[in-house]
This record gives structure tokens, sequence and C-alpha cells, in this order.
């Protein structure tokens, strides 16, 4: 088992251009989401799924979609970088979405500068 | 929501046990506690989980009082490598997600 893969490992962007952030996990988990963490702060939840097809909003989903249309793969799209949007981003999954929360595991995450 | 609070830095010198309290006043009845561990440049990784009494792994121990609006973790014997961010959550009971929300956690800093 690979886990929880993320790709690119870095990027650098300038204001306005678009991308896409992918997480891949071969564990067969239903539940996946993304986080940014800012320098000296804790994770944000910024999307999550809780199966194919299912998503739905953390607590800054603001420039960012996401879609799940398979199991294994929750990519997070930047429509239009930002400055702000300069973060490292983590990617993990659980085996299920509902009833006492379960381990969850992390990527390695994707140091995004937008310049 | 339940919400956590943690001190945010923490020194303890090799060999010694550490003990880091959580605060979590609404802590919701279907709400487990766990505990995760992130190294600079790394993804967090799962410690340790429980919902009430006494836990413990081969990693940790994680206390939980009565009322659970609070629990410490424990690590026994610290050596450097346990330098390192740890963060205490609380499950959301309220939503079938049960999603993880991330304090600031607790910077560790084992000193030889």
């Amino acid at each position: 088992n690979a886990g929880v893969t993320q790709t690119p490992k870095f990027q650098v962007l300038k204001t306005g251009q678009s991308m896409t952030l992918q997480c891949a996990q071969d564990m067969n988990h239903e539940y996946m989401s993304w986080y940014r963490q800012d320098p000296g702060m804790g994770l944000r939840l910024i999307h999550y799924s809780v199966g194919a097809g299912i998503t739905d909003q953390g607590e800054v989903p603001n420039g960012y979609n996401v879609s799940r249309s398979t199991t294994e793969d929750f990519p997070l799209r930047l429509l239009s970088a930002a400055p702000s949007q300069t973060s490292v981003y983590f990617c993990a999954s659980r085996r299920t979405a509902g009833g006492p929360v379960e381990t969850q595991y992390f990527g390695p995450g994707t140091r995004l500068l937008v310049l | 929501l339940a919400k956590t609070t943690q001190p945010i830095s923490m020194d303890s010198y090799e060999g010694q046990e550490v003990n880091i309290t959580c605060s979590h006043n609404n802590i919701a009845t279907n709400d487990y506690i766990t505990w995760y561990q992130q190294f600079p440049s790394q993804g967090p990784r799962f410690i340790i989980q429980g919902y009430k009494t006494k836990v413990t792994n081969e990693v940790a121990s994680l206390f939980i009082p009565a009322d659970r609006k609070s629990s410490t973790l424990s690590l026994p014997r610290v050596s450097l490598s346990d330098t390192a961010v740890y963060y205490c959550l609380v499950g959301d009971g309220e939503t079938g997600a049960n999603n993880l929300f991330f304090g600031t956690g607790t910077r560790l800093t084992v000193i030889p």
C-alpha cells in the first residue's frame, strides 16, 4: 500500500493562474479531506468527501473546488490563485465517514507558493 | 463544534515523562478524543484515541477524567525524536462526517 499520495510536492504559481493538486489513496477509504496549514498554525479543513460523488465544504472553502468521481482520487482545484493561498496543503483519508472517529492518514503535503 | 485548548509550547529533558493536557469543555456525548503528532514538513500522524478513562498503546497513554472536559497525553521517557507538534482533537459528533478540526497544537521540544 502506498497510502495517501500527493502531487506535486512543490509548486510556484503566479497570481490568477489555476492548478489542480492531486490526491490519491489505495486503501479503499470512504472519507477524504483537504487541509491547508499556514506557518506556525494548525491545519484548517478546506473540503471533504464522505464517498464518491459526495463533497462538502469545510472551514475555509473559498477559492477552492473539489470533486470525487472515484473512491481513490480527490483533487483540489485552485481556479484563480491568490497570494493568500500560499500554504502547505495536506490530503487525508480514513476508512469510514460516520460513526466514532477513526484514524486519519495524511499525505506528505504539497507546498504551494503564489507570487 | 467542540473546540480544544492546549499549551502553545513545552520543553522537556530527554528521559523524562511528558504530560500534555487539553481542555475541551464543550465535548459532545458522541465525541472521541484523538491526538496527532506532526514533525516538520510532514503530515500529522495518529498517536492515540480514547473515549473515557485510560487508553495505552506502545507510544503513549491517554487519560480522560469522568467528566471528559479535558484529557492528558502522556509520553513516557521522551527522546529527541519526540520533538514535534502535538494536536488534541475532538470529533464533531453532530455531523455524520465527524470532521476533525485542528487547533494550533502544542510544540514539544526535547532537550538533550
